[in-house]
């Protein structure tokens, strides 16, 4: 069975300041999908980015990237220039093909000025 | 387009009472699932449609939970009767046919006292 990892559960940082949120995952397949989800409190989930475990490049958008390590079973998240519109909740998930997404315990992430 | 549709926003209901919820998916997306998310945790998968089957329900408490989707449009989700446990947010996202990644809605806040 797959699994997702967030080992922070709440993180800070100042505004224009860089964060990054940590994920692990674990799984036998060698095709899949991750993703980070934004949730604020308004519980609308998010999607801010995907990736594509057969591509090799990181995936970008804008001020977020990402840091796919597939033999390490890694995939962070990198907030550049953090700005008070992202305080949430971020989740990592993990995706099959037709199946439903696997969802870590999320970070919560605080922006302050 | 028009996103996924949830009601009612809020539900405030008493113990063995029974409750629920509707959502209307993204016109066109034969996928359909329904997540619970306790407060503080990542969502969890209660079920996931394909057209007007079930494709997954291993996660369901079928002893007080049904969901149904009749049709193979719109959906409801059914408790009854409820528990204090049973107080979370019910998410529903649709997706197009093994596409990666969905879209959700604002969820439904059920308080169970």
């Amino acid at each position: 069975a797959q699994t997702v990892t967030q080992s922070q559960p709440e993180m800070s940082v100042q505004e224009a300041e860089t964060v990054t949120l940590s994920c692990t995952y674990d799984t036998s397949e060698n095709n899949y999908y991750l993703f980070w989800y934004k949730q604020p409190p308004s519980r609308q989930m998010i999607l801010v980015i995907r990736q594509e475990a057969y591509k090799q490049q990181n995936a970008t958008e804008n001020r977020f990237s990402v840091n796919f390590q597939k033999a390490a079973k890694s995939f962070s998240l990198k907030i550049s220039d953090s700005q008070l519109g992202d305080t949430a909740m971020y989740f990592c998930a993990f995706q099959l093909a037709g199946t439903a997404l696997i969802f870590g315990k999320g970070t919560t992430l605080s922006v302050s000025s | 387009e028009a996103g996924v549709a949830q009601s009612p926003r809020y539900k405030i209901i008493e113990k063995r009472q029974s409750v629920a919820f509707w959502c209307n998916p993204i016109s066109g997306h034969a996928t359909l699932y329904w997540y619970q998310q306790i407060l503080g945790q990542g969502p969890k998968l209660l079920i996931q449609f394909q057209n007007n089957g079930v494709v997954d329900d291993s996660q369901l408490p079928k002893d007080r939970f049904s969901a149904e989707r009749l049709k193979g449009v719109d959906s409801t989700l059914k408790i009854q009767p409820a528990k204090l446990e049973d107080s979370a947010v019910y998410l529903c996202a649709s997706s197009l046919e093994r596409t990666p990644g969905y879209t959700f809605g604002s969820g439904t806040r059920l308080t169970v006292v």
